[in-house]
């Protein structure tokens, strides 16, 4: 059973640029979290998503980034015109349907360093 | 709202030396607690946790106990190894699994 698969692992761009951030789940894991790793910082949660719905995006700036789960394919994060600050590290993590009573295990990918020129 | 602190990096010790990193959260109701590690260049991988009070986690000689009383969950470890050394990051989860994150202690072993 392969783990969460980001792509890339690198990514590079110059300001106003897009960038696209890819996250395939664990096999059978219908929930996707993901969360943003400034220099020297710890992670901070960004958007929990299930398969076509957004669950809680109050990590999330209010402009410039989205995120989707669509039905068939990996979760995308979307950052729109990209601006220095913006580079970091991204990590997407899934985990199972919930199980009641139980805390809910994040598996997490490799991430994604985005790097803004 | 929710947070964890951890103690600042970086640590250094010599090989065979006993950790302690320390961590204390605050958080509404009873969450999760965890230790992660990442390895340089790596993602995160889960290394222990507790879900209740009094609950000991522990992997790879590492040992962490949710202590409610002080709000902790300090990890240890008896003899530490140079394959050790990575950023270890002390971890809260409510049930809205929102994974809040301490800043992450930076662990040098030296052989």
């Amino acid at each position: 059973n392969a783990g969460v698969m980001q792509n890339p692992r690198h990514l590079v761009r110059r300001r106003g640029q897009e960038a696209r951030l890819r996250c395939s789940p664990m096999k059978g894991h219908s929930h996707v979290y993901w969360y943003r790793q400034l220099p020297e910082e710890g992670l901070k949660f960004m958007v929990y998503l299930q398969k076509e719905n957004i669950i809680d995006e109050s990590g999330m700036p209010k402009e410039r980034f989205s995120a989707e789960f669509p039905k068939e394919g990996p979760s995308i994060l979307r950052i729109q015109q990209v601006v220095r600050g913006d580079s970091a590290a991204y990590f997407c993590a899934s985990s199972p349907p919930l199980a009641p009573l139980s805390y809910n295990e994040q598996f997490f990918g490799p991430g994604t360093r985005l790097t803004v020129l | 709202g929710n947070s964890v602190t951890q103690m600042e990096g970086p640590v250094t010790l010599s090989e065979e030396a006993f950790l302690t990193i320390n961590c204390t959260y605050t958080a509404t109701g009873y969450p999760s607690l965890f230790w992660y590690v990442q390895y340089p260049g790596e993602g995160l991988q889960l290394l222990l946790k507790a879900t209740k009070a009094d609950d000991k986690g522990s992997n790879k000689g590492f040992e962490a106990t949710y202590r409610k009383e002080t709000t902790s969950f300090h990890l240890e470890k008896g003899s530490v190894q140079v394959s050790d050394s990575a950023v270890y990051f002390c971890a809260s989860m409510n049930r809205d699994d929102k994974i809040i994150f301490g800043k992450g202690t930076r662990l040098h072993i030296l052989p």
